[in-house]
């Protein structure tokens, strides 16, 4: 089945740490893949998507993630973590063949602590 | 530029009643998706509109209906409210191409007592 995994459901890093949220999804054809970050009792906000154009991606607020075809993976990294970025993230996939069809994972909440 | 927007932003239902929630698309967007985001879970989709047609449906059951018109907008319609129904309900839009971005509103908090 076309699933998609974040591992570690709650990250905590210091303020100005390096910032890595996991990502693994399960199919052999590489698929449309996205990160959205949402703050408390509020919507999704894109951070970034990967196409196919380019294996490193940049998104905004200074995150970017990289896309590895040979591990499956989608991992979301910031150099260094500001209090501001206290939220919950989201990997999503667009799997091939299901227009439109986002997949989430679980989430993972980052706390960035002082 | 107007994003996605979704009335209402809270509700609070009993079980058995039926519920209506409304999204309008983000302006030049012809697709609108729901999800369903129970609380701690990531978003579930629902279902998908495009040319006022469901074009994508997820593992949801009957009771869960929608409809899109001419003006792109939707609408998400549940019938005979269970407790388990109670989450946030996202809409997103996008335009009808494979990879193209969905675009998230505030949600529709529903509660169901």
């Amino acid at each position: 089945a076309q699933s998609v995994t974040q591992l570690g459901s709650h990250v905590s890093v210091s303020e100005g740490a390096l910032v890595l949220l996991r990502c693994n999804y399960s199919s052999s054809v590489p698929p449309y893949l996205f990160w959205y970050v949402q703050y408390p009792n509020q919507g999704l906000q894109l951070l970034l998507k990967y196409t196919s154009a380019a294996t490193l991606v940049k998104g905004i607020n200074g995150f970017e993630a990289e896309f590895k075809k040979s591990e499956t993976s989608f991992h979301l990294t910031k150099p260094s973590a500001h209090m501001s970025d206290a939220a919950e993230y989201f990997c999503a996939v667009v799997f091939s063949g299901n227009t439109g069809k986002l997949i989430f994972g679980q989430g993972t909440t980052l706390q960035v602590k002082p | 530029d107007a994003g996605v927007t979704q009335s209402p932003t809270h509700l609070i239902k009993t079980r058995g009643q039926q519920v209506t929630l409304r999204c309008s698309p983000k302006s030049g967007h012809d697709t609108v998706s729901w999800y369903q985001q129970a609380l701690g879970q990531g978003p579930q989709f629902i279902f998908q509109y495009y040319e006022e047609e469901e074009r994508q449906r997820g593992n949801f059951p009957d009771r869960f209906s929608g409809h899109q018109f001419p003006n792109y907008s939707s609408e998400l319609n549940v019938n005979a409210l269970l407790l388990g129904d109670s989450a946030l309900y996202l809409c997103a839009s996008s335009l009808a191409l494979l990879g193209e971005t969905q675009y998230f509103g505030p949600g529709t908090r529903l509660l169901v007592l």
